[in-house]
């Protein structure tokens, strides 16, 4: 069976600065995908970044990108030039990709606290 | 689009009571998911559905039942409500095709779920 494992409860960044959140997974796959999600204290799920682990290309939208190690299975993310509106709880997520796996597995989540 | 939509947002249950939490999407998905996301925890899949009529058992589905009549709704119901199954739910709902650069999960906002 998948798993995802986030190893730090709780990060905190100075507001500007640059944060890494580590992601590690588990899996005998070859074809799967990998989701960073940010849940505010409003608690909505919202899609931060996707990758896809067919692409060698690390996945970037705007202030975050990924650093994907595929042979280590490893998926963590970059969030540059922090901002207050970051703070949030963020999970790692699995989808195997698999044709009729319609299942994602969550980590514990990261909680990141950005300090003015 | 209003998205996935969630009712109720809060509720107090006495054990041994039961209930229907409502999710509604308006994206003609056809993947639906309930989720449960405890205190200082990720997301534990309880059911999903991959189109009106078909549903399928996630990682905890004890105590809990979920129907699928149509593609906007997927109601999940409480049997004998538990203090254990005290927690958030969320419903999801994804595109049809999955695999591509836009298939992910929409969330909505969450039920937040007290059986004393």
């Amino acid at each position: 069976a998948q798993t995802v494992t986030q190893s730090q409860p709780e990060m905190s960044v100075q507001e500007a600065e640059t944060v890494t959140l580590s992601c590690t997974y588990d899996t005998s796959e070859s074809d799967y995908y990998l989701f960073w999600y940010k849940q505010p204290p409003s608690r909505q799920m919202i899609l931060v970044i996707r990758q896809e682990a067919y692409k060698q290309q690390n996945a970037t939208e705007n202030r975050f990108s990924v650093n994907f190690q595929k042979a280590a299975k490893s998926f963590s993310l970059k969030i540059s030039d922090s901002q207050l509106g970051d703070a949030a709880m963020y999970f790692c997520a699995y989808r195997s990709g698999t044709s009729g796996t319609y299942k994602y597995i969550f980590g514990t989540g990261t909680r990141l606290k950005v300090l003015a | 689009n209003a998205g996935v939509t969630q009712t109720p947002k809060f509720r107090i249950l006495k054990i041994g009571q039961s209930m229907t939490l409502q999710c509604t999407q308006d994206m003609n998905h056809n993947y639906m998911y309930w989720y449960r996301q405890d205190p200082g925890m990720g997301l534990k899949l309880i059911y999903y559905s991959v189109g009106a009529g078909i549903t399928d058992k996630g990682e905890v589905p004890n105590g809990y039942n979920v129907s699928r009549s149509t593609t906007e709704d997927f109601p999940l119901r409480l049997e004998l409500a538990a203090p254990s199954q005290t927690s958030v739910y969320f419903c999801a709902s994804s595109p049809a095709f999955a695999g591509t650069r836009k298939e992910t999960q929409y969330f909505g906002p969450g039920t937040r779920l007290l059986v004393l």
